[in-house]
């Protein structure tokens, strides 16, 4: 089915260790984006890429990196994982301009830092 | 800040009445995006509305736009259990990243 799929689903990490959250989108879109979600909040943009070759700051980057590896692929890692980084992570696409019509979630990454 | 506020923060109501949310914003956009979440899931898009566009349908969704008063109001009639989720609005502002804002949303409870 076309969509966006994160990989993984969930993840514990020791506060410290690293790792790379992926997300893959099929539907050919020009943007993508990560967000993180925390209990009782709406989503808080960390870094966004409006087309491939380009990245940008969202609201919350500290702590994180991104790689638009191509027009399928934005990754988001986590250098040094730290408990304010407990969170879940959801990527999303989208094709910005005047035709725009909405983002495609993916189902999120469920991130505990211990 | 160009992010939505949502109001009720929470809503709760019997099957088959309706569901009203609203939602407020502070800066000229370019689109205004509503969403559902159901419990431990993506959020799914549901209805866009552009700045120009003061009412849309879909379904049993309403959405309505007023830029002179920088609200939009999400209706859902006829509700349903299945219908429990929760709802965010979303700002698009004027750049052309497509970079959403939201709102904290607001949770809908339909008792059957």
């Amino acid at each position: 089915n076309a969509g966006v799929t994160q990989t993984p689903k969930f993840q514990v990490l020791k506060t410290g260790q690293s790792m790379t959250l992926q997300c893959a989108q099929d539907m050919n879109h020009n943007s993508m984006y990560w967000y993180r979600q925390d209990p009782g909040m709406g989503l808080r943009l960390i870094y966004y890429s409006a087309s491939e070759g380009t990245t940008d700051k969202g609201e919350v980057p500290n702590g994180y990196n991104v790689s638009r590896l191509n027009k399928r692929e934005f990754s988001l890692r986590l250098e040094s994982a730290a408990p304010s980084q407990t969170s879940v992570y959801f990527c999303a696409s989208t094709e910005p301009g005047i035709y725009s019509y909405g983002y495609t979630f993916g189902s999120g990454t469920r991130l505990t830092v211990v | 800040s160009q992010q939505g506020e949502e109001d009720p923060q929470a809503l709760s109501i019997q099957e088959g009445e309706n569901a009203t949310m609203n939602c407020s914003y502070k800066t000229s956009i370019n689109n205004l995006q509503w969403y559902r979440q159901n419990s431990g899931r993506g959020l799914v898009h549901l209805i866009l509305i552009r700045s120009n566009e003061r009412e849309k349908h879909s379904g049993r969704l309403r959405v309505t736009l007023d830029t002179s008063k920088k609200s939009s109001s999400l209706l859902i009639t006829a509700s349903r259990a299945a219908d429990t989720a929760s709802y965010f609005c979303a700002i698009h502002g004027s750049s052309n990243t497509g970079k959403l804002i939201f709102g904290q949303g607001t949770t809908l409870q339909v008792k059957p």
